[in-house]
């Protein structure tokens, strides 16, 4: 069966280190995978989106990796800050499919000052 | 404009009951999602509008589920004789291509059926 995986423990880092939060599938042949950010009550944020054919994409300081081989994408967030704090989740879309985003469960990232 | 609006933000019902709840895309933009999130979980998505035409279901959206997009504009979307398995938050997206873009999210509906 087809498979989003997010890491179900949070993760708990200090101010100013690099968080880096982890996303796998199985049975799925994405042609692009996206990370969103959600703060409790609220819709997911977007923040980034990567393409099959691209191994890397950075915004300030966030970066995204994609592994099509390994089947995951490493999010990175370096020089994290406690406004950081939130779900992080991860979504993708299959080659030759609707564009319907796809979403894992999220991953919860507390940064302590 | 300021983004995807959904309407209302809250809604408490009693089991049995019918509820509706709206979505206003951002201008322009021609897709439209609705997706279901429950606490700890991802938004699963329900379905899909492109301009006015649904494209696609969810296998998991109940008979007693209707979405609607007159005029490819807002949206609706009923839940008919609701139930406590309904409870969750509601939320719609927007996105303004047929090829991938990041999807704009509103604030959500949060139901609760009791």
């Amino acid at each position: 069966s087809q498979k989003i995986e997010q890491n179900s423990e949070a993760l708990n880092i200090q101010e100013g280190k690099t968080a880096t939060l982890t996303c796998n599938y199985t049975n799925y042949s994405p042609a692009y995978l996206q990370w969103y950010r959600q703060d409790p009550g609220r819709g997911p944020v977007f923040l980034l989106l990567i393409r099959e054919n691209e191994k890397e994409k950075r915004k300030e300081r966030l970066k995204v990796t994609f592994d099509t081989t390994l089947k995951q994408s490493l999010f990175h967030i370096t020089a994290s800050q406690p406004a950081d704090s939130a779900t992080y989740l991860c979504a993708l879309d299959e080659t030759g499919g609707s564009y319907i985003p796809t979403f894992g469960r999220g991953t919860s990232l507390i940064v302590h000052p | 404009d300021t983004g995807v609006s959904q309407d209302p933000r809250h809604k408490i019902t009693k089991r049995g009951q019918n509820v509706t709840f709206r979505c206003d895309p951002i201008s322009e933009h021609n897709r439209l999602y609705w997706y279901r999130q429950t606490l700890g979980q991802g938004p699963e998505f329900l379905t899909y509008f492109q301009n006015e035409a649904q494209l696609e279901k969810s296998r998991l959206l109940s008979d007693r589920f209707s979405a609607e997009r007159p005029k490819g504009s807002f949206s609706t979307l009923e839940i008919q004789r609701t139930e406590q398995g309904d409870s969750a938050m509601y939320l719609c997206a927007s996105s303004p291509s047929t090829v991938a873009t990041e999807a704009f999210f509103g604030q959500g509906t949060r139901l609760t059926v009791v």
